[in-house]
């Protein structure tokens, strides 16, 4: 079946480490998305890539880090400048046309003690 | 710009009563399309439904409705005889085609809480 998978689903790290989520979908889609969600706050968006070896800031960035080497594939990288990495950590993936809607996967529960 | 007001932050009803979850949008765009989805406590947001704006027929889908109103820049989800695996965080989110290949904009999401 297709989808979106995320790996881990839980992650530990110690504060000052970098640790990077990992995002495959093979839905064939061509745009992927990196959101964030702390505990009763919506979603934010932290970076998307619409075609392979392109990517855009959404609205919280800093802390964090992309790339786009495959079209299935869209890691992100929590980097020791962030600043509260403690979150849930969706993926979506879309088409080019995001009218139809996006695909989630699982999401990563990140913890930095 | 794009917004996505969802006002109801939190919605305790118990088994049984029906609830409407509500979803005011802005967008200067005559095309748009809409979106509501469900997370439940596992986290994955699952897809409930999608609009565009030329069809404003309410949509049912099983105990599920949901009414679009242009002239009230509504969106609104109601679920009727509301059960225990209702509860789950809804969002609903917006897309405007005329706005280049921006994200979606989502509204901040209303927890639902039915209890038994």
């Amino acid at each position: 079946d297709g989808g979106i998978t995320q790996s881990p689903k839980y992650l530990f790290r110690k504060e000052g480490q970098n640790v990077t989520l990992s995002c495959e979908q093979n839905l064939n889609h061509d745009a992927m998305y990196w959101y964030r969600q702390d505990p009763g706050q919506g979603l934010r968006l932290i970076y998307y890539s619409q075609i392979v070896n392109d990517f855009q800031k959404g609205d919280i960035a800093e802390g964090y880090s992309v790339s786009r080497e495959k079209k299935e594939s869209f890691p992100l990288t929590v980097t020791s400048a962030q600043k509260n990495p403690t979150a849930f950590y969706l993926c979506a993936s879309s088409w080019r046309d995001r009218n139809y809607g996006y695909t989630f996967g699982s999401g990563t529960r990140l913890t930095v003690v | 710009a794009q917004k996505v007001t969802q006002a109801q932050t939190e919605i305790s009803v118990v088994e049984k009563e029906d609830v409407t979850l509500d979803c005011v949008y802005e967008t200067r765009d005559t095309t748009y399309y809409l979106f509501w989805y469900k997370q439940p406590p596992s986290g994955e947001l699952v897809f409930l439904i999608r609009r565009n704006s030329f069809d404003e027929q309410n949509e049912i889908s099983g105990r599920y409705s949901w009414n679009f109103q242009k002239s009230t820049s509504s969106f609104n989800f109601t679920i009727t005889a509301s059960q225990v695996v209702d509860s789950a965080v809804y969002f609903c989110a917006l897309s405007d085609p005329n706005s280049g290949n921006t994200p979606l904009v989502f509204g901040k999401g209303t927890r639902l809480s039915v209890i038994a």
